[in-house]
């Protein structure tokens, strides 16, 4: 089955700051990557996603682009807020996983002031 | 506002005492997911509905279980909840499980507590 592999945390930044979270994963077939989020005490948020090769998502400042060549999704931010604090899932989607999510274990960011 | 709502935020019951959690959505999405996240872990997914017909993954323990009475609602019953069943659950849906491109929307879960 599918397998994603992100960086452990935590991550520990300095506000303004720039932010690398590293993802690669395994997949059978042609995953859509995606991005979530979960702040303290929610649920998860989709932050961003892409669906094919060389596509960017990006959103509040994130971007991660879909490299198929070296199987990854880097998250990058370059400036990050103390609101910007989660835990960050890098997550791929295929029929062939059976149609279901595939969790990376999860990097917390901890950004100071 | 919220699309998908999750009752209670926080649930503490007695070991063996069954408990349920609802979860209900405005998206009108076909399917609906059960998740079980513990500390520090991804989330697991336990099981899910596409319309009516329910997929229960392999290794879901027996005493949880699930009912759809209808498209805007879910409910996760544990039976005969352990202590290793202290979790946050999250309920969460998508249009179609078919579409690869269509994300799964997340409630703020349900933190359970068992004593």
């Amino acid at each position: 089955g599918d397998s994603v592999t992100q960086m452990e945390g935590p991550v520990t930044l300095s506000e303004e700051a720039f932010l690398t979270i590293n993802c690669t994963y395994t997949a059978t077939g042609y995953p859509s990557l995606f991005w979530y989020v979960q702040y303290p005490g929610e649920g998860l948020q989709l932050l961003l996603k892409a669906t094919k090769a060389d596509d960017k998502g990006s959103n509040k400042g994130f971007e991660a682009t879909y490299r198929k060549e070296t199987t990854s999704f880097h998250l990058e931010k370059g400036s990050v807020q103390v609101s910007d604090s989660a835990v960050y899932f890098c997550v791929t989607y295929s029929k062939a996983a059976g149609n279901k999510l595939t969790f990376g274990g999860g990097t917390r960011v901890l950004v100071k002031p | 506002d919220a699309m998908v709502i999750q009752n209670p935020r926080y649930q503490v019951t007695q070991f063996g005492k069954p408990v349920t959690l609802s979860c209900s959505q405005t998206l009108n999405h076909n399917v609906m997911y059960w998740y079980q996240q513990k500390s520090s872990q991804a989330p697991k997914l336990l099981f899910h509905y596409y319309d009516k017909d329910f997929n229960n993954e392999a290794d879901t323990p027996d005493n949880f279980q699930s009912r759809r009475p209808n498209t805007s609602f879910c409910f996760l019953d544990i039976r005969s909840p352990g202590l290793g069943d202290t979790a946050m659950y999250l309920c969460a849906t998508s249009g179609d499980r078919l579409n690869s491109n269509q994300p799964q929307h997340f409630g703020d879960g349900t933190r359970l507590s068992i004593l």
